[in-house]
């Protein structure tokens, strides 16, 4: 069955850049029906789209992160990968990585477990 | 699009009718229309697309509707596994946006 699964450091120091990486299983990452997506969920509170990828590499990001936020894919390995640069501690979350069903014009149908980072010196 | 959810919380026993509302500050299709469940610890699961298209497996007993600005979430006997945070989102233009949920709580 589909599973994602994000890894990555969970403390980074502030001015610093975060790294995540989502293996995907079950699926290919190359499959032309989904996109790949990143949103993040700050203690206690709701949920905040980050932006997407295709195989294609082609990305589209929320304007709120000012052009902090990259993303990568690696077909070869079924991963994906987010970098946020410039972190403060307001970018302290839990961090889903999620596929977008682009068949059903996008909902997030399957997530990882989500992975917690917390930014501080 | 900020979307509002309501209420806030919502306390029921097991049994009863749960009706779950989101608001959308436009009007928006109700293709681009989901909800997710939330339990502590968890990651968000798909219960809706479309608005009313139950995702794989999710039970009948969940249902939703509506248009335009306006959508309901409804399950029509809470079961105990369904206390939980619920969070409508529009995935259309951008930013996606999320409501910032509702908790169903047992009374």
């Amino acid at each position: 069955q589909v599973q994602l699964q994000e890894s990555g450091p969970g403390l980074v120091k502030p001015s610093q850049s975060l790294s995540l990486t989502c293996t995907v299983s079950g699926v290919s990452i190359s499959s032309g029906a989904y996109y790949w997506s990143w949103v993040r969920q700050h203690p206690g509170k709701g949920l905040e789209w980050i932006g997407y990828i295709y195989y294609s590499e082609s990305t589209y990001f929320n304007p709120s992160l000012k052009s902090r936020a990259t993303m990568s894919i690696d077909t070869s390995k079924n991963q994906f990968s987010l970098k946020l640069n410039s972190v403060t501690v307001a970018d302290t979350a839990v961090y889903y990585c999620a596929r977008v069903d682009w068949g059903n014009y996008g909902p997030l149908d399957y997530w990882g477990q989500g992975t917690l980072v917390t930014v501080s010196s | 699009i900020v979307l509002t959810q309501s209420p806030g919380t919502l306390s029921l026993s097991p049994g009863e009718r749960a009706t779950l509302s989101c608001r959308a500050s436009q009007s928006i299709s109700s293709t681009y229309l989901a909800w997710y469940q939330q339990k502590p610890g968890q990651a968000p699961r798909l219960l809706m697309y479309g608005a009313s298209t139950r995702a794989t497996g999710i039970p009948d007993r969940f249902s939703g509707g509506g248009s335009g600005t306006d959508f309901t979430l409804t399950i029509s006997r809470l079961e105990p596994e369904d206390f939980a945070v619920y969070f409508c989102q529009h995935y259309a233009g951008s930013p996606w946006t999320f409501g910032l949920g509702t908790k169903v709580e047992i009374k």
